[in-house]
């Protein structure tokens, strides 16, 4: 059973570019939450999905960020205009149901490198 | 506010030592959970323990153990007889219904079993 599939694993872009990262949830999953871990901190929640829907993004600046979780593929963070400080790691975690204590299961993440 | 409290960022230990991470944690709400996580080198989070806040009860599993203390907000997570293996950075998490069972992590505290 494979688990949360992320990527790419690393992503290079110039300021001003677009990144879009990939994010196939555990098998049955359909919720899907992203978290950025900047460099010396912890994991920060951004958005929150199920199929098709954004239930939660108030994690998730205003601007130049996006997410989606269509019917058929993959879950897509994808920034637009990157700036150096979007450079972090963005995680991807899946979870069977959404309730109270609800485990999440994570990818590995892909590094996103902004020069 | 919900907020978790990794206060050792590092720490190295030899080979069979014992090794203690602390996590506090504040909430205001009575109902709650708590993880731990763990990230080897190869960036995946690993999910290791749950507990909810009802249940104060300590677990051993294996060489790990989890002391829960509501009276002092903690969620202490202890390794015994540590092995090279268990060189990872280690998270401890909150997650709290009230905020849409967001999960708050602490800043991580990287360990460093030396052979």
């Amino acid at each position: 059973n494979a688990g949360v599939m992320q990527n790419p694993r690393h992503l290079v872009r110039r300021r001003g570019q677009e990144a879009r990262l990939r994010c196939s949830p555990m098998k049955g999953h359909s919720h899907v939450y992203w978290y950025r871990q900047l460099p010396e901190e912890g994991l920060k929640f951004m958005v929150y999905l199920q199929k098709e829907n954004i239930i939660d993004e108030s994690g998730m600046p205003k601007e130049r960020f996006s997410a989606e979780f269509p019917k058929e593929g993959p879950s897509i963070l994808r920034i637009q205009q990157v700036v150096r400080g979007d450079s972090a790691a963005y995680f991807c975690a899946s979870s069977l149901r959404q309730g109270e204590g609800e485990k999440l299961f994570f990818g590995s993440g892909t590094q996103l490198s902004v020069l | 506010a919900q907020k978790v409290t990794q206060a050792q960022t590092e720490i190295s230990v030899v080979e069979k030592e014992d090794v203690t991470l602390d996590c506090v944690y504040e909430t205001r709400d009575t109902t709650y959970y708590l993880f731990w996580y763990k990230q080897p080198p190869s960036g995946e989070l690993v999910f290791l323990i749950r507990r909810n806040s009802f249940d104060e009860q300590n677990e051993i599993s294996g060489r790990y153990s989890w002391n829960f203390q509501k009276s002092t907000s903690s969620f202490n997570f202890t390794i015994t007889a540590s092995q090279v293996v268990d060189s990872a950075v280690y998270f401890c998490a909150l997650s709290d219904p009230n905020t849409g069972n967001q999960f708050y992590f602490g800043t991580g505290t990287s360990l460093t079993v030396i052979p």
